[in-house]
């Protein structure tokens, strides 16, 4: 079956620093994939997204790119605030409307 | 703004004693879905509504149930909860099923308590 599976977090930065989120999938077929943010004690809420082999998600300055010869969709921010501190869940949508989401990655980021 | 909006926000109850939690929605989407949260982890989906048509996942407990009265309103009901149904509730939804380049849209989620 389909499956998603996401760097072990948590993840601890200092603000500014560069951040990479690692996301790599299991699926048949060719899944849109997704990028969701949660913070505390709220939904989840969508971050960036692409459809196809190639495309690049981006939103907020963060980015991530469909790799489909690596099967990965990795997260990157260049320079980390306070406020993105959250949890970040990689997630694969097949054309069937099945979701498939990782088990998510802790993200705190220091003054 | 369309949303998704999930009432209460935090519901307390007791041990066996049947609990419903709301989900309304203003995007006019087709698919409501109900997923159990714990502690951070992925969310697991327990059931959907493809307009009407109701789909359990093969591992959600009996325990579970829905309804969804019309396109705007979903419910989930607890028959008996016990202490390993406290978790978050999200409600989610999807404009159509066979288009999985969309998002899908989450509430804020419901969390359960459970004495």
């Amino acid at each position: 079956g389909d499956s998603v599976t996401q760097m072990e977090g948590p993840v601890t930065l200092s603000e500014e620093a560069f951040l990479t989120i690692n996301c790599t999938y299991t699926a048949t077929g060719y899944p849109s994939l997704f990028w969701y943010v949660q913070y505390p004690g709220e939904g989840l809420q969508l971050l960036l997204k692409a459809t196809k082999a190639d495309d690049k998600g981006s939103n907020k300055g963060f980015e991530a790119t469909y790799r489909k010869e690596t099967t990965s969709f990795h997260l990157e921010k260049g320079s980390v605030q306070v406020s993105d501190s959250a949890v970040y869940f990689c997630a694969l949508r097949t054309n069937a409307g099945k979701s498939t989401f990782g088990d998510g990655t802790t993200l705190t980021v220091k003054p | 703004d369309a949303m998704v909006i999930q009432n209460p926000r935090y519901q307390v109850t007791q041990f066996g004693k049947p609990v419903t939690l709301s989900c309304s929605q203003t995007l006019n989407h087709n698919v409501m879905y109900w997923y159990q949260q714990k502690s951070s982890q992925a969310p697991k989906l327990l059931f959907h509504y493809y307009d009407k048509d109701f789909n359990n996942e093969a591992d959600t407990p009996d325990n579970f149930q829905s309804r969804r009265p019309n396109t705007s309103f979903c419910f989930l009901d607890i028959r008996s909860p016990g202490l390993g149904d406290a978790a978050m509730y999200l409600c989610a939804t999807s404009r159509d099923k066979g288009q999985g380049d969309q998002p899908q849209h989450f509430g804020d989620g419901t969390r359960l308590s459970i004495l």
